[in-house]
């Protein structure tokens, strides 16, 4: 399969409250990369993280990765209706520079 | 950040028919592409990687001589459905990388074209 695992594969939540999406995957990398999709429409980037890079933030997200796990988190915090969208992680292969995504999660924020 | 157009957005065709989707970046060039098909509800599925003046590479699985794949220029990669079907009904979505940022840098997406076979 092309493709790394996301779970969970849906997340409910209520407006305020954080959202955690983790990512694993399955070859050795040299970033890993959030994206956001509204539905029907294209992709968001939200942010990359290289793989000599243990967390990020940007904003109301934090991103972890954890090389040796090959495993990588996606923290929304504060989160909004707006934030509704589905989340795939995508990392880039080191040796072909693809980016191959994960099954993604589809995330619901109640106001 | 930098800009990758697709064109159309949306088509409806008859099944047996071919339908050409673009994709230009528009503010820089790009000497590799790729293309990506997306079913409903599903994560993006990487069908090929069009190369600037040499031949595609496809994915496993994804039929060559169904999905044709031109790199014409710096800027502009099609991909062609050839004799639709149904069942080839589907988001597809290119990305294309800044030839300086070299081969791990940040891919950048168009808006997805929505191909609707009858």
């Amino acid at each position: 399969s092309q493709q790394g695992e996301e779970d969970p594969q849906a997340l409910s939540i209520q407006e305020g409250e954080n959202a955690t999406m983790n990512c694993s995957y399955k070859t050795s990398i040299n970033n890993l990369q959030w994206y956001r999709q509204n539905s029907g429409r294209g992709l968001v980037h939200l942010i990359l993280i290289r793989s000599n890079e243990r967390e990020k933030h940007s904003g109301r997200l934090r991103v972890t990765l954890d090389t040796s796990k090959k495993s990588s988190s996606l923290l929304i915090t504060a989160s909004r209706a707006a934030d509704t969208a589905s989340y795939f992680c995508a990392t880039t292969r080191s040796n072909t520079g693809k980016l191959i995504f994960g099954q993604g999660t589809t995330l619901q924020v109640k106001p | 950040g930098a800009v990758v157009s697709q064109h159309p957005s949306r088509v409806i065709c008859k099944s047996g028919t071919s339908v050409k989707i673009e994709c230009r970046s528009l503010d820089f060039q790009a000497t590799t592409m790729f293309w990506y098909r997306q079913f409903p509800k599903q994560s993006l599925m990487l069908m090929a990687t069009s190369n600037e003046g040499s031949k595609a590479t496809y994915e496993q699985g994804v039929e060559k001589d169904k999905f044709l794949i031109n790199h014409a220029s710096l800027t502009l990669s099609t991909l062609t459905v050839t004799s639709a079907h149904p069942e080839d009904s589907s988001f597809y979505i290119c990305s294309a990388r800044d030839l300086v940022a070299g081969n791990t840098g940040e891919l950048f997406f168009g808006e997805g074209s929505r191909l609707t076979v009858l």
